[in-house]
């Protein structure tokens, strides 16, 4: 079945480093792919999305590329703030209108 | 603004009692969902509806109950059969059309007194 694999975390690094957020999936077909932003007590946001292979989606200085060939949907940012900090969901979606989450990964900025 | 409106943003049970977490949008989506997400875990499905009338089971729905009488509400009763209740409750919807995105409410959290 449908399935969806992102790194654990916690993932901390320093105010304007790299982030990458590593998500795989095993999926029948040509799924949309997302990632969601979880801030502390609230629910989770769209963050960005894909809906074929090779398109990219961004948000906020965020990007994730559609790789069917390495069945991957990877979160990029080029230099994070502490506003960031947040838990982030990769997510596929499915012909049932279900959608498949991620075990999330939490990220902490230091300043 | 349009948007998912769950409510309350905390609760308490009491041992042995049922307990009814509301969740209403007006973005006229047909389809609704509830997730629990227990501390430091990703989210899991309860209970989902696709049409008004109509709901299925998701991967942990022992415990609890849902309707689904009107379009844009979908309460889910947290039951006393559920054993381990304490979590933090999402509600979701999504509207109609191939591999759409869910919408997600601020989310309910349930703590046992």
């Amino acid at each position: 079945g449908n399935s969806v694999t992102q790194m654990e975390g916690p993932v901390t690094l320093s105010e304007e480093a790299f982030l990458t957020i590593n998500c795989t999936y095993t999926a029948t077909g040509y799924p949309s792919l997302f990632w969601y932003v979880q801030y502390p007590g609230e629910g989770l946001q769209l963050l960005l999305k894909a809906t074929k292979a090779d398109d990219k989606g961004s948000n906020k200085g965020f990007e994730a590329t559609y790789r069917k060939e390495t069945t991957s949907f990877h979160l990029e940012k080029g230099s994070v703030q502490v506003s960031d900090s947040a838990v982030y969901f990769c997510a596929l979606g499915s012909r049932d209108d279900k959608i498949i989450f991620g075990k999330g990964t939490r990220l902490h900025i230091l300043p | 603004d349009g948007g998912i409106t769950q409510s309350p943003k905390y609760l308490f049970r009491k041992e042995g009692q049922n307990v009814t977490l509301s969740c209403e949008q007006n973005l006229n989506h047909d389809a609704m969902y509830w997730y629990r997400q227990d501390p430091g875990q990703g989210l899991r499905l309860i209970y989902y509806s696709q049409i008004v009338n109509d709901f299925q089971k998701g991967d942990i729905a022992e415990g609890y109950s849902v309707s689904r009488e009107k379009k844009e509400s979908f309460p889910l009763t947290v039951t006393s059969a559920q054993k381990n209740p304490t979590a933090f409750y999402l509600c979701a919807s999504i509207p109609t059309g191939l591999n759409q995105p869910q919408h997600f409410g601020d989310g309910t959290r349930l703590s046992i007194l």
